[in-house]
């Protein structure tokens, strides 16, 4: 069964960072694209970062670039993502999700950025 | 970046009804490779998005066969054969065709 567990969220200042982690498991994890896609509180879905099965590829939402990166770590099954300089409006759920389609996705990890 | 523009913004229906739900882009989904990446999520309350369709037409595995896509070009719809009650949440197109990634704003299905 494939499984996707994020984790590192919380409550952070504006002008902070934080790691976000998504474990993944039950399916080759270095054979897939993966991405970090995000859900303001009562809001739709928006894209965030990409990256390829190697790393070899990564790309980002213009609203996020320079201030986070993805990486993976495929010996440990491990997508992650590292936000700085964070903003208010970084305020969301984040949820990692296997390649386009996004035909997997985890539960989601909350990130709160206020003072 | 494309824009994709979901109608109607909020569909209300009754179990058993058919209803479709409208995503059109502001740009040609057609890629060079001759795929076009548009696919369809749903968010039921409380939970992740699922996919069940992509590549416009292509039902994903366990996803009952009453939901249908098609399409081409700017114009793509989702349509229910019939709404049964675990089908209510907020619909999403979502398109790959054109860099970066992006999602239409999302139909939200109720029950009338």
């Amino acid at each position: 069964e494939v499984q996707l567990v994020e984790s590192g969220g919380g409550l952070v200042q504006p002008g902070r960072s934080l790691k976000l982690s998504c474990l993944a498991s039950g399916f080759t994890f270095s054979n897939y694209g993966m991405n970090w896609i995000r859900q303001a509180p009562g809001k739709g879905l928006e894209w965030v970062a990409s990256i390829s099965s190697s790393s070899s590829y990564i790309y980002y939402a213009d609203t996020v670039k320079g201030r986070f990166t993805i990486s993976r770590d495929n010996a440990k099954n491990t997508l992650y993502l590292q936000m700085t300089s964070l903003r208010s409006e970084d305020t969301a759920l984040y949820y990692c999700a296997r390649r386009p389609p996004f035909d997997y996705w985890g539960q989601g990890v909350m990130v709160t950025v206020s003072s | 970046d494309v824009v994709l523009t979901q109608t109607p913004p909020t569909l209300s229906a009754t179990i058993g009804q058919s209803v479709s739900i409208s995503c059109r882009s502001s740009q040609s989904l057609l890629h060079s490779n001759g795929n076009t990446y548009l696919h369809w999520l749903l968010q039921r309350p409380g939970q992740s998005p699922q996919l069940l369709i992509y590549l416009v037409s292509r039902l994903e595995s366990g996803v009952p066969n009453r939901f249908s896509g098609s399409g081409s070009g700017t114009d793509f719809t989702l349509k229910i054969s019939g709404v049964e009650a675990e089908d209510l949440g907020v619909y999403y197109c979502v398109q790959g065709t054109h860099a970066p990634n992006t999602f239409g704003a999302g139909t939200k299905l109720e029950l009338k």
